[in-house]
């Protein structure tokens, strides 16, 4: 089963827009919860990541915000940009899982001129 | 100066044959990675190794065997293909087994016709 959920599969924002990508999860071990980026033809690239000790990390233009008791966290891009046009994906690891990462289904994001 | 690289980026053959694909790093980290992306951009973790030793082995078929020669090398064998075996296959390292960071190749898209 599908460790990780994510949704939506596809959104459209327009420039200088904010992108909201929602994660949810239900193994309470995860311990460590990173946000990929992936361009057509390329792997995946970490982009930013956050421990559950905390409820928001931002880096940027990019923002997670973390609810451990609803077990969701979710990656909003303020200002989107052209350039941000990829597909997101969100994951989820646990300490001594010999860094096995469950990863969501990915979001294909593209922000309109 | 590519930190991981996997050849080739394009591999097309027929049902039954024998395949292989080939991963490299520069980045002197301990562990390597496979994963299979399917046609709906599904991130699944195949194998890993950690300094040639294997470590996790998801519920691959046996045809697929991977090999590490060297900590900086992890190939992919792929016998007796099949339809279902399509997808983008792509290799990634992480500086140890608790290193919480995946850098991945590019990628190899294989076509099973």
């Amino acid at each position: 089963q599908q460790q990780v959920k994510q949704s939506p599969q596809s959104l459209i924002v327009q420039k200088g827009g904010i992108s909201i990508i929602n994660c949810a999860y239900e193994n309470t071990a995860f311990d460590y919860f990173p946000w990929y980026q992936q361009f057509p033809g390329k792997g995946p690239a970490l982009l930013i990541a956050i421990r559950p000790d905390v409820s928001e990390k931002k880096e940027g233009r990019f923002t997670i915000s973390f609810n451990k008791s609803a077990k969701q966290f979710s990656l909003h891009i303020m200002d989107s940009q052209p350039g941000d046009s990829a597909t997101y994906f969100c994951a989820a690891s646990s300490v001594g899982n010999f860094n096995k990462f469950y990863f969501g289904s990915g979001t294909k994001l593209n922000v309109k001129p | 100066d590519t930190a991981v690289s996997q050849t080739p980026k394009y591999l097309v053959t027929q049902m039954g044959n024998d395949k292989s694909i080939k991963c490299e790093q520069n980045l002197g980290h301990d562990t390597m990675y496979w994963y299979k992306q399917d046609s709906k951009k599904f991130l699944k973790i195949m194998f890993s190794y950690n300094n040639k030793e294997l470590i996790i082995n998801e519920t691959v078929p046996n045809r697929f065997s991977p090999k590490s020669p060297d900590k900086a090398h992890l190939n992919l064998h792929i016998n007796s293909l099949e339809l279902g075996d399509s997808a983008v296959y792509f290799c990634a390292s992480s500086p140890s087994l608790t290193g919480r960071v995946l850098f991945f190749g590019s990628g190899t898209q294989l076509s099973v016709l």
